[in-house]
């Protein structure tokens, strides 16, 4: 069955770029689309089909996919971007990656 | 306003049943695939299964096939996620989210469901 791995944290100075990735087989020639949970909340969707930013989401976010790894960066990092990301595909069902941590220093 | 607002927190035995439930609003909700994801205290996002309101069509995860019932009533614009033998190990936060079609993402994500089973 198909997997996604993420890494379990990741950490990222003030104002520097942050980038968590989703590693899966031949992942670029899936969709691949990205959420984020700060504690206590449900889980919001920043980037759909790899690259695309939903309406409300700032530009500092962006994705890409290629190959057996698409990615999630974070410009310019902010205090508020502290939360858990997951990533997420379709294979004939919902994927989830395992989640990464960032945190901002 | 896309909207999916969720019953509240519940606290119950173990063995005992349960059904909670998501409410869309602002949407076609006969139109919309709606999935329901298990968060466990501390863990990641666990896919349970989603349900086509429009003619009740269910798909479950291999993991939870038999252990819940995806259910929805299209007249009220609501879907549900029931046990009926509750676990101490189904204590978890439980999401319900709208599936947008061919791109296969979820968004909105209802506020969640705390589902507390304790003796």
């Amino acid at each position: 069955s198909y997997e996604l791995t993420q890494p379990l944290s990741v950490s990222v100075a003030l104002g520097q770029t942050a980038r968590i990735t989703c590693g899966g087989n031949n992942i670029g020639s899936k969709n691949v689309h990205w959420y984020q949970q700060k504690p206590g909340q449900a889980p919001v969707l920043v980037i759909y089909r790899d690259s695309n930013r939903p309406s409300g989401i700032p530009e500092r976010f962006s994705g890409s996919n290629s190959g057996n790894t698409a990615t999630l960066t974070i410009s310019r990092a902010q205090a508020g971007d502290e939360a858990d990301y997951y990533c997420q595909v379709w294979d004939s069902s919902t994927l989830f990656g395992g989640g990464t941590k960032l945190t901002v220093l | 306003e896309v909207q999916l607002v969720q019953s509240g927190a519940e606290v119950k035995k173990p063995g005992e049943s349960l059904k909670i439930s998501c409410k869309g609003s602002g949407y076609s909700f006969t139109s919309y695939w709606i999935g329901w994801v298990r968060q466990m205290p501390g863990k990641g996002l666990e896919w349970m299964g989603i349900i086509y309101p429009g003619d009740s069509d269910t798909r479950y995860s291999p993991s939870f096939q038999g252990q819940v019932t995806i259910s929805a009533d299209k007249s009220i614009s609501t879907a549900y996620l029931q046990w009926s033998s509750l676990k101490a190990s189904d204590t978890a936060m439980y999401y319900c989210a709208r599936l947008i079609p061919l791109l296969y993402y979820y968004d909105p994500w209802g506020q969640g469901t705390l589902v507390t089973v304790s003796s």
